[in-house]
């Protein structure tokens, strides 16, 4: 069974960091590009940024591109978000989703966690 | 980023049927068969329903039907049921890896 766990979310400062956690298990984690997804409150979906199954191809969305980073331990089956200078608008329950495999959409999610600026 | 535009909620009653339409541009909609639909229930984790514009994942009740003409894509739920009540958001790859969400639907089932 594929499982998609996020951990790190909470309450930071203005202009703080967090660092974000998914641990994957359940699939050949290596073998999938990962995406993280964020829905701020009252709000709709919003991609976040994706990584390729060899890290070799990141992506970030405008709104948090230069203070957010994706990187993955494939040894480890994880994937982390680091958020630097968050922001309020940064508030939100962020995703980990698994991309699926010779077509285009999100496959898996997790459940989320919830990640507030004030 | 750009987003799909999708009604802000419908509603019907059990039984009846719904469709939820995803407006986008030539430039992803349009431009790939590849729609995705996905359920969510509040607090819990987002769940594809359609991918591929019309295509049931396994498990998926076959009640979710998804359609696509042009720059917009329809997903039609039959027989409306009390756990159909949920948050409906249309996705559409739009190259290199990327993909553009819609605005959401809120379905309520009256």
């Amino acid at each position: 069974e594929v499982q998609l766990v996020e951990s790190g979310g909470g309450l930071a400062q203005p202009g703080g960091s967090l660092r974000l956690s998914c641990a994957a298990s359940g699939f050949s984690f290596s073998t999938f590009n990962m995406k993280w997804v964020r829905q701020a409150p009252g709000k709709g979906l919003e991609w976040v940024s994706h990584i390729s199954g060899s890290s070799a191809t990141i992506y970030y969305a405008d709104s948090v591109k230069g203070r957010f980073t994706v990187s993955r331990d494939n040894a480890k089956n994880s994937l982390y978000l680091q958020m630097n200078s968050l922001r309020a608008e940064d508030t939100a329950v962020y995703f980990c989703t698994r991309e699926s495999s010779g077509t285009w959409y999100l496959e898996y999610w997790g459940q989320g966690t919830l990640v507030t600026v004030s | 980023q750009s987003v799909l535009t999708q009604p802000a909620s419908v509603s019907g009653s059990p039984g009846q049927s719904v469709t939820i339409s995803c407006t986008g541009t030539s430039s992803d909609v349009g431009g790939y068969k590849y729609v995705s639909w996905y359920q969510h229930h509040p607090g819990k984790a987002p769940k594809v329903i359609i991918y591929d514009v019309s295509n049931r994942p396994s498990g998926v009740s076959n009640r979710f039907s998804g359609s696509k003409s042009g720059n917009t894509a329809s997903l039609t739920i039959s027989g409306l049921q009390a756990e159909d009540e949920a948050d409906y958001y249309c996705s559409s790859y739009k190259g290199s890896t990327l993909y553009v969400f819609g605005t959401g639907t809120e379905v309520t089932v009256l």
